[in-house]
């Protein structure tokens, strides 16, 4: 089966860096991807990681540790805007476009 | 390009009655899936298709029905609708998957359909 857990709610302040914990445990493993959702609004693709290590794009990055399978979304200079919701999900299996998805965790800016 | 575009935008039935949701993307995507978004639930996926003519059940697909006639078109169906089935759809499509190996091949979503049952 498949369980990928993520806090349900942070809050961070305005300038601040927060890391945004996701663990999984899934039959198989190709690739973990982080996603954004606003209010009201679809997901919108952040960040993809299928090997260990630190991927970074501008002022968001990600971790992978496929022994330990877990995650984060490290968000640096927060800003207003990324208040929203970020869902953790995991490909589990090889040749597979089936995206297992966490409940997502709310994060809200505060000035 | 319009992406993944979904119609309608909202949706309010009765007990019983039947609707199709529309999805449509414009960018040759050949995987295709619906999601239903629940408060406190995350994204669960109800139907998928790897291309025209081929789909296949996700993780909550009863009460539903897909077809894949065209790579561009993948309608959900609601068979008889009933209040457990008010949420939120969103349809999302990726790049095609006969390139390997596989990469980043993000999904990208529609804008999504809220659907209320009463």
């Amino acid at each position: 089966g498949q369980n990928i857990d993520q806090p349900t709610e942070m809050t961070a302040t305005e300038g601040a860096i927060v890391q945004i914990n996701c663990t999984y445990q899934t039959s198989g493993f190709n690739g973990l991807f982080w996603y954004q959702q606003h209010a009201g609004e679809a997901p919108t693709f952040l960040s993809y990681n299928v090997l260990d290590g630190l991927e970074e794009k501008g002022r968001f990055s990600s971790f992978l540790s496929r022994s330990k399978g877990y995650s984060y979304l490290l968000l640096k200079e927060l800003q207003m805007k990324d208040s929203a919701s970020y869902l953790c999900a995991v490909r589990g299996k090889a040749g597979s476009y089936q995206l297992t998805f966490g409940k997502g965790t709310k994060l809200s800016v505060i000035p | 390009n319009a992406g993944v575009t979904q119609t309608p935008k909202f949706q309010v039935l009765k007990t019983g009655q039947s609707m199709t949701l529309q999805c449509a993307q414009d960018m040759n995507h050949e995987y295709m899936s619906w999601y239903r978004q629940d408060p406190g639930m995350g994204l669960r996926l109800i139907h998928y298709s790897v291309g025209a003519g081929i789909t296949d059940q996700g993780e909550v697909p009863n009460g539903y029905n897909v077809s894949r006639s065209t790579t561009e078109d993948f309608p959900l169906r609601l068979l008889s609708a009933a209040p457990s089935q008010t949420s939120v759809y969103f349809c999302a499509s990726s790049y095609s998957i006969s390139r390997t190996p596989i990469v980043r091949d993000e999904q990208f979503f529609g804008p999504g359909t809220r659907l209320t049952v009463l």
